[in-house]
């Protein structure tokens, strides 16, 4: 089993469509959680932390589910900017941390 | 704004060649990062380094080496370079650790090796 796990999409929304990505990590002592957005040829970019109590940032909102071991993204009102991928990070101990491989968004007009 | 440079965006080396990638950042962080990011594999740390020639294995260093002579930065080194090291490389730095902190990359050097 990966150590984190997201669907790589691709997810295709209309303009202004409410868009949701999960993400499941392995191992239940991590404590940091953190969505990271990357562009096409691009670098990856802090998009939000997660925090234990959820989290909201505009049009963004994430939330962290311990029990089940997940963390998801929700993005409302969605733009044609929002395309890109959206890279779900946990921590593995206090030095290194761990990337899924992304879920790609392409939002159309 | 934090800038983390990487001399090079694109390389083709030939198997056996010994290949530098350097990175440089201006916003006097303590930590530096090298990944490789692959199709279906996403980024994976190869080293890392908390201080002035201090480096830390990540979780791929094989086939590897980093130096971190100045604070500002942190090269990674490949020996003799490999097909199986066609990759993105991200350099990344941060002000604190991984844990709490930001990492800012750098816009990666693409290296194919023939």
């Amino acid at each position: 089993r990966k150590e984190v796990e997201q669907d790589p999409g691709p997810f295709n929304v209309p303009e202004g469509a409410t868009v949701a990505f999960n993400c499941t990590y392995s191992n239940s002592a991590s404590q940091s959680f953190f969505w990271y957005r990357q562009d096409c040829r691009k670098e990856p970019k802090l998009l939000m932390s997660v925090y234990s109590s959820g989290n909201e940032d505009g049009r963004f909102t994430a939330q962290l589910n311990r029990a089940s071991q997940y963390i998801s993204l929700l993005i409302r009102d969605s733009k044609l900017s929002d395309s890109a991928t959206y890279l779900c990070v946990v921590n593995k101990n206090t030095d290194k941390l761990i990337f899924g491989t992304g879920t790609r968004l392409q939002v159309f007009p | 704004d934090v800038k983390v440079t990487q001399s090079s965006r694109y390389l083709v080396k030939r198997t056996g060649e010994k290949v530098f990638l350097e990175c440089v950042q201006d916003m006097d962080h303590e930590n530096m990062f090298w990944y490789r990011q692959d199709p279906g594999l996403g980024l994976r740390l190869i080293y890392f380094s908390y201080d002035v020639k201090m480096k830390e294995k990540g979780d791929i260093p094989e086939g590897y080496s980093v130096s971190r002579e100045k604070k500002e930065r942190f090269s990674l080194i490949l020996e003799s370079a490999s097909t199986n090291q066609t990759s993105m490389y991200l350099c990344a730095s941060s002000l604190s650790r991984v844990d709490t902190g930001e990492l800012f990359f750098g816009e990666g050097s693409r290296l194919t090796v023939l």
